[in-house]
């Protein structure tokens, strides 16, 4: 069965930090990697996907993966409140069409 | 809009009722998913199509659960019997039919069950 791990927090962080986010995947096989942003009682929203082992920037955000200790974090810099949310780390297999989610750790940052 | 559109957007029922959400996808997305999502879990996987094609169902969409996608465009989600551990969010996705696209969500239909 393919699990997506994540701590869920919450993380707490002051404005202008850097928050790292952590996701572990079971499925070695698992070929795409992404991160959605889940506001309270909203519905999850891309903020980013990553194939290939190593860094992604995009903006305040940076995604890195290592497909060898199947392990893959999101790092927010200048971290605002408006980031406070869920961090859902999702993970497709290969041959699968569909993603696995883990359960999201809830981010917080103060003023 | 462009995006997802689910609907209702929210729906309380009494148990034993039949409820209906229908989802519009993307233009041109020929993949659609149905997901559910509880307070404090990522969202499960149910079903998916590929146009009209329902391809894949999850152990989790028990009988009482049944999914069309009659033209390859909307989509309904229907549950019979509703149930009060029915009670969620009801999330559709939708994305393009190419290897590693990307799976964008509708806002989602809440259920409630009484």
């Amino acid at each position: 069965q393919k699990e997506v791990e994540q701590n869920s927090g919450p993380l707490s962080v002051p404005e202008g930090a850097i928050a790292s986010l952590n996701c572990t995947y079971s499925d070695r096989g698992s070929q795409s990697f992404f991160w959605y942003r889940q506001y309270s009682g909203k519905s999850p929203e891309l903020i980013m996907f990553i194939y290939s082992n190593g860094d992604k920037e995009d903006g305040r955000f940076t995604a890195q993966l290592n497909k060898a200790s199947q392990y893959v974090s999101l790092l927010i810099r200048d971290s605002q409140p408006s980031d406070s949310a869920t961090y859902l780390c999702a993970v497709k297999g290969s041959g699968y069409s569909t993603l696995t989610f883990g359960k999201g750790t809830m981010l917080l940052v103060s003023p | 809009d462009t995006g997802v559109s689910q609907d209702p957007r929210h729906k309380i029922t009494k148990r034993g009722q039949n409820v209906t959400f229908r989802c519009d996808p993307i233009s041109e997305h020929n993949r659609l998913y149905w997901y559910r999502q509880t307070l404090g879990q990522g969202p499960e996987f149910l079903t998916y199509f590929q146009n009209e094609a329902q391809l894949e169902k999850s152990r989790l969409l028990s009988d009482r659960f049944s999914a069309e996608r009659p033209k390859g465009s909307f989509s309904t989600l229907e549950i019979q019997r509703t149930e009060q551990g029915d009670s969620a969010m009801y999330l559709c996705a939708s994305s393009l039919g190419v290897s590693g696209n990307t799976i964008y969500f509708g806002e989602g239909s809440w259920l409630t069950v009484v």
